[in-house]
């Protein structure tokens, strides 16, 4: 059964703080993806990776950055978090080829206050 | 910009209705269509997916989609609602690359 974990399901964190957030995937997909999910708007990509060590901006890049130093692991990084940030934050996966789907985690909720 | 959209925030219907959802793509090529369910407090989960093969798709829960060209619509369709559909729906689209797009999302509400 495919998997897909984050490392919290639920974070609260301080304005000003570095937060990570870890995702990782046992499937051996080449592509992982950061979205952030807000009422109204739906999924906005963050960032997504082709390969280890590769990285793209999504639509939404500005105020995060990511690590991919391992293929199961993709890691997304706000360097100095602020309220704004507040969201549902979800990783997903997939095999390379426009027909696949995205293989998605549960989620994580942050809170920055 | 190539976009997807979902008409209708919130959906609501009866216990046993039929369930319509609407997605329509813009794109003059066709692109590779699929339906997610998020139940509260989880990720997304895949309903079906249209890759070309066949235009009326089947997908988990008694969902089905039919893509139609002339109308650039991929719509959701389930016969009876069960008060376990209740989640919020995503449609989305892959064109040319990898990049998956989403709508913002349809709330469906079943009341008994």
């Amino acid at each position: 059964d495919v998997k897909v974990t984050q490392s919290s399901r639920y974070l609260v964190k301080r304005t000003g703080e570095k937060v990570f957030l870890e995702c990782v995937q046992d499937m051996d997909h080449e592509n992982m993806f950061w979205y952030r999910q807000d009422p109204g708007l739906g999924l906005r990509l963050i960032y997504f990776s082709y390969d280890v060590k590769m990285k793209e901006k999504g639509d939404i890049p500005e105020g995060y950055s990511v690590s991919r130093e391992k293929k199961e692991r993709f890691s997304l990084i706000l360097e100095s978090a602020s309220t704004n940030q507040t969201s549902m934050y979800l990783c997903a996966s997939s095999p390379p080829g426009l027909t696949y789907e995205q293989y998605f985690g549960p989620g994580t909720r942050l809170t920055v206050t | 910009a190539q976009s997807v959209t979902q008409l209708g925030s919130h959906v609501s219907v009866s216990e046993g209705a039929l369930v319509l959802l609407r997605c329509n793509y813009s794109s003059s090529v066709p692109p590779y269509l699929f339906w997610y369910v998020q139940y509260p407090n989880q990720g997304l989960q895949l309903l079906l997916k249209y890759t070309s093969a066949a235009t009326l798709v089947k997908g988990i829960n008694g969902f089905e989609a039919e893509f139609k060209k002339s109308e650039t619509s991929f719509h959701l369709t389930k016969p009876s609602a069960h008060m376990s559909d209740a989640a919020e729906y995503f449609c989305a689209v892959i064109y040319n690359n990898n990049d998956m797009r989403f709508g913002a999302g349809t709330r469906l509400t079943v009341k008994p």
